[in-house]
């Protein structure tokens, strides 16, 4: 069965410092790469996606993400980080067959301190 | 305003009670999921839909049921309420064909004592 690792469950940064949180999965197939935000008391909602195309794919409020299929990584990244960013960020995957669901990471808890 | 909701937020409740909980969306979705998420850990599919009258399982067993009545509801069941259920209990919805993005409500936090 696929599975998702996140590398860091909890990281501190300071406003303005670059992020890079890690995200490796594990199938060989096709598959459809997403990330997905939880900011304090309110639903997950979707950062960015990856279907096809174009491996570095852009999203909402400034954050990007790599596909790099050699190394099965989907690596999320901001260049300057603002204290609005702190959330809980999961990685996901769907692949082709199986159940029609995703499958996440355990999710990595974002702090950043002002 | 479209949205997907979910009711309960929180309930805590004893052993061997039977509880529902509910899950809406206003968005017209088809498809539509629920994740079980122990604190800390990944979320995991227990059960989807692809529509009316469809209920599958997902990947991870869960003693609970699912209906598909009606397509903007999908409530979950469980018979007999276990300290092995506290968990928190999330729903979501898609459009077929959108690529597999999901709209996912604010959670269900179960507390079974």
């Amino acid at each position: 069965a696929q599975s998702v690792s996140q590398h860091n469950h909890h990281v501190i940064l300071s406003e303005a410092a670059s992020l890079e949180l890690g995200c490796n999965y594990s199938y060989g197939g096709t598959v459809n790469l997403f990330w997905y935000v939880q900011y304090p008391g309110q639903h997950l909602q979707l950062l960015l996606k990856y279907f096809s195309g174009d491996p570095l794919v852009k999203g909402i409020k400034g954050f990007e993400a790599e596909f790099i299929k050699s190394k099965f990584s989907f690596n999320l990244r901001k260049p300057s980080v603002q204290w609005s960013d702190t959330a809980e960020y999961f990685c996901a995957v769907k692949v082709g067959g199986g159940a029609d669901g995703l499958t996440f990471g355990k999710g990595t808890h974002l702090i950043i301190q002002p | 305003e479209a949205d997907i909701y979910q009711t309960p937020r929180y309930l805590v409740i004893g052993t061997g009670k039977k509880i529902t909980l509910e899950c809406s969306q206003t968005m017209g979705h088809d498809k539509m999921y629920w994740y079980q998420q122990d604190p800390g850990m990944e979320l995991h599919l227990i059960h989807y839909s692809y529509g009316v009258n469809s209920t599958e399982k997902g990947d991870l067993s869960s003693e609970s049921t699912v209906s598909r009545i009606r397509t903007e509801h999908f409530p979950l069941t469980l018979e007999s309420a276990r300290p092995s259920h506290t968990s928190q209990y999330l729903c979501a919805s898609r459009e077929t064909g959108a690529m597999y993005e999901q709209y996912f409500g604010p959670g269900t936090r179960l507390t079974v004592t």
